[in-house]
């Protein structure tokens, strides 16, 4: 029931492209829905992020849509570029604290 | 713009010897958490620490792991006894309170061999 289930794994978008990843969870105490974006090398950096009571949060090119009755939740990156290209990760955060994380989108975004 | 910092960036240990991470959190924080990524996997929750004691741990976190906060600056993570399944990612957390967002380390690579 803590677990967050991300798909698709990988992703390959033209520049200029929108590209998708979708969330889906089971444990209705999760209270708070991030997002983080990963370089090679690097520690997860925050890049937006949504509570359930609302549905839909846009930053930029950078839109989270959110289903609570489906308890599902999505990220779009509009005119996506190549320096977006990296591991994307959904969260949900547990009233405990913790952070569950899916299992991560490699998306490449090609020239 | 305050950052988590971790270090050593990366750690070579011998199966069986003991490591300890370290990471300075945000000064204005007061929660901590430890998160580690095996290779090619999703991150997971380690533990949380808060007022100096643990606050939260998964069942990763069993009796080999500890987590210590020695001075006003510091947040370390010891593993007593490496087994080479720790080798992964293994990242620092603080936020403030009341407020959800995690900030994270650039990670301290483990390669137990």
């Amino acid at each position: 029931q803590q677990q967050v289930k991300q798909s698709p794994q990988s992703l390959i978008v033209q520049k200029g492209g929108i590209s998708i990843i979708n969330c889906a969870y089971e444990n209705t105490a999760f209270d708070y829905f991030p997002w983080y974006q990963q370089f090679p090398g690097k520690g997860p950096a925050l890049l937006i992020a949504i509570r359930p009571d609302v549905s839909e949060k846009k930053e930029g090119r950078f839109t989270i849509s959110f289903n609570k009755s489906a308890k599902q939740f999505s990220l779009h990156i509009m005119d996506s570029q190549p320096g977006d290209s990296a591991t994307y990760f959904c969260a949900a955060h547990h009233a405990g604290n913790m952070l569950t994380f899916g299992g991560g989108t490699r998306l490449m975004v090609k020239p | 713009e305050p950052e988590v910092t971790q270090t050593p960036s990366h750690q070579v240990t011998q199966m069986g010897q003991e490591v300890i991470l370290r990471c300075v959190p945000i000064s204005n924080h007061l929660y901590f958490y430890w998160y580690r990524q095996i290779l090619g996997q999703k991150v997971e929750f380690l533990v949380s620490f808060y007022n100096n004691e643990i606050s939260e741990k998964s069942e990763i976190f069993d009796d080999q792991f500890s987590v210590e906060r020695p001075d006003g600056s510091n947040f370390t993570l010891k593993i007593r006894s490496t087994k080479l399944e720790d080798s992964a990612m293994y990242f620092c957390a603080s936020k403030r309170i009341a407020k959800n967002i995690q900030y994270f380390g650039a990670g301290t690579r483990l390669s137990v061999l």
